[in-house]
């Protein structure tokens, strides 16, 4: 099965600050890649998919991008309200396998 | 109101099953596939297993293949996951998810509340 591996594991950034968070496939999946975040108590929330494109009602301070094996999701100017742990998700095949997640905070 | 409602979770020993049902509302059920993703405490997330709109596919995460049973009853909008041989490993809470087709892409875009299933003696 295909591994997605996120780095870092956990940030800290300044409010407005430009923060990007790396997925990794251990295979190519082209770009048949989700992001999710989820706020500290809250379910999971889709941000994007394809890859790039970004999901209904998210600000456009997301953005995503990639193809084949490495992936990247930027943050442009930090807001506090970020402040949550964000995975990606492969889903070209079963099995529709999240990475480890990547936990941001404010500075 | 898009809305999917979680229900029974609990405290099981270990071996035990449980079966978790997924009610389903303002949307038609039958049109989509629907997943079961877990996080155990602390941790991060797990796909566990999707089924297609109408039954047509099912598919399991490798690990829990042969204890978690997935199924669907359209009529009653309701999704299911059989749960048995439960271990302690299995704690968490467990997500119904709707995957919302997006041309030839996917995404999880609606969440339920979750149902904590706890296994412990």
């Amino acid at each position: 099965d295909i591994q997605m591996t996120q780095s870092p594991s956990s940030l800290s950034a300044s409010v407005g600050d430009r923060v990007t968070i790396t997925c990794r496939a251990s295979q190519g999946i082209s770009n048949y890649l989700a992001w999710y975040q989820q706020k500290p108590g809250e379910v999971p929330k889709l941000l994007l998919y394809a890859a790039s494109t970004l999901q209904s009602g998210v600000p456009s301070r997301f953005s995503g991008s990639g193809s084949g094996t490495d992936f990247t999701l930027t943050i442009n100017s930090l807001q506090p309200e970020d402040v949550a742990t964000y995975y990606c998700q492969k889903y070209n095949s079963a099995p529709l396998t999240f990475g480890g997640g990547t936990k941001v905070e404010i500075k | 109101e898009v809305q999917l409602v979680e229900s029974g979770g609990g405290l099981v020993q270990p071996g035990g099953s449980l079966r978790l049902s997924c009610s389903a509302s303002g949307f038609t059920f039958s049109g989509d596939s629907m997943n079961w993703v877990r996080q155990a405490p602390g941790k991060g997330l797990e796909w566990v297993s999707s089924i297609g709109g109408g039954g047509d596919y099912i598919f399991y995460a490798d690990s829990l293949k042969g204890r978690f049973t997935i199924s669907r009853d359209n009529a009653k909008n309701s999704l299911y996951l059989q749960v048995s041989s439960l271990r302690a490993e299995d704690t968490a809470v467990y997500y119904c998810a709707r995957l919302r087709k997006y041309g030839n892409h996917w995404g999880l875009d609606v969440w339920g509340q979750g149902t904590t299933v706890t296994v412990s003696s």
